[in-house]
């Protein structure tokens, strides 16, 4: 147990438009789900954690309305890039947390994205 | 905030030996460390993890040792194998959930 998916794996998008990428718990609720960035040869750098049903928490200097996370249900999380730019290209990789497992992180397979 | 200093930044190792990665967290109130393999384009995969209660946990050939007063927890790999070969994260949790990653070291072993 304890899978979590992303989709899409790969997304190749223009300067200026907007990109969805989806986190999804499958075998599991999830009490909490976490945003990760990470850029090449680079550690993973936590953007926002969000809980189901209230306002995601940002770390600092990542911009809120730049990156919209939604989390709808306890076993989805969105994070949308909104106008995307080339220096927002980066594997972006969520992950979720159960209750059962007090601080261990399930991460999803990652989203590989790439503004041009 | 809470730190986490990971070093070395690059290890290379002979098929066989040991590898050793350290790491240094700031936050006292840091109460779960776990360690991370990562494949290229892959996500984190969990190797060993510890508690603050917990001075050294064991799997095969992974240990992690933890030292609270020094504030530092190492990774131990015995017999290394050239399939060891990734990027290793180590990880503080500061308060329920959420962690703190080092920034990583390159593990290279040469058959």
């Amino acid at each position: 147990g304890a899978v979590v998916s992303q989709h899409p794996s790969r997304v190749i998008c223009k300067s200026g438009t907007s990109v969805k990428i989806e986190c999804r718990s499958l075998d599991f609720q999830a009490t909490t789900m976490f945003w990760y960035r990470q850029f090449p040869k680079q550690s993973l750098m936590l953007m926002a954690t969000s809980n189901e049903g209230s306002k995601a928490t940002y770390e600092q200097g990542v911009e809120k309305d730049k990156f919209l996370i939604n989390h709808a249900s306890l076993t989805l999380s969105t994070l949308t890039v909104t106008s995307a730019h080339p220096e927002d290209s980066s594997f972006y990789i969520c992950s979720a947390s159960r209750l059962e497992h007090y601080n261990e992180q399930f991460f999803g397979p990652g989203t590989r994205l790439t503004v041009l | 905030g809470e730190n986490v200093e990971q070093h070395p930044s690059t290890l290379s190792v002979q098929e066989g030996d040991s590898a050793v990665i350290k790491c240094t967290y700031s936050d006292s109130a840091s109460n779960y460390f776990p360690w991370y393999k990562q494949e290229l384009g892959k996500r984190p995969q969990l190797i060993i993890d510890i508690r603050s209660n917990v001075g050294e946990k064991k799997d095969q050939r992974i240990a992690v040792t933890l030292n609270k007063t020094a504030k530092h927890f190492s990774l131990h790999i015995t017999e290394t194998q050239p399939e060891d070969s990734a990027v290793y994260f180590c990880a503080a949790s500061i308060r329920a959930d959420k962690l703190i990653f080092g920034t990583g070291t390159r593990l290279q072993v040469f058959p």
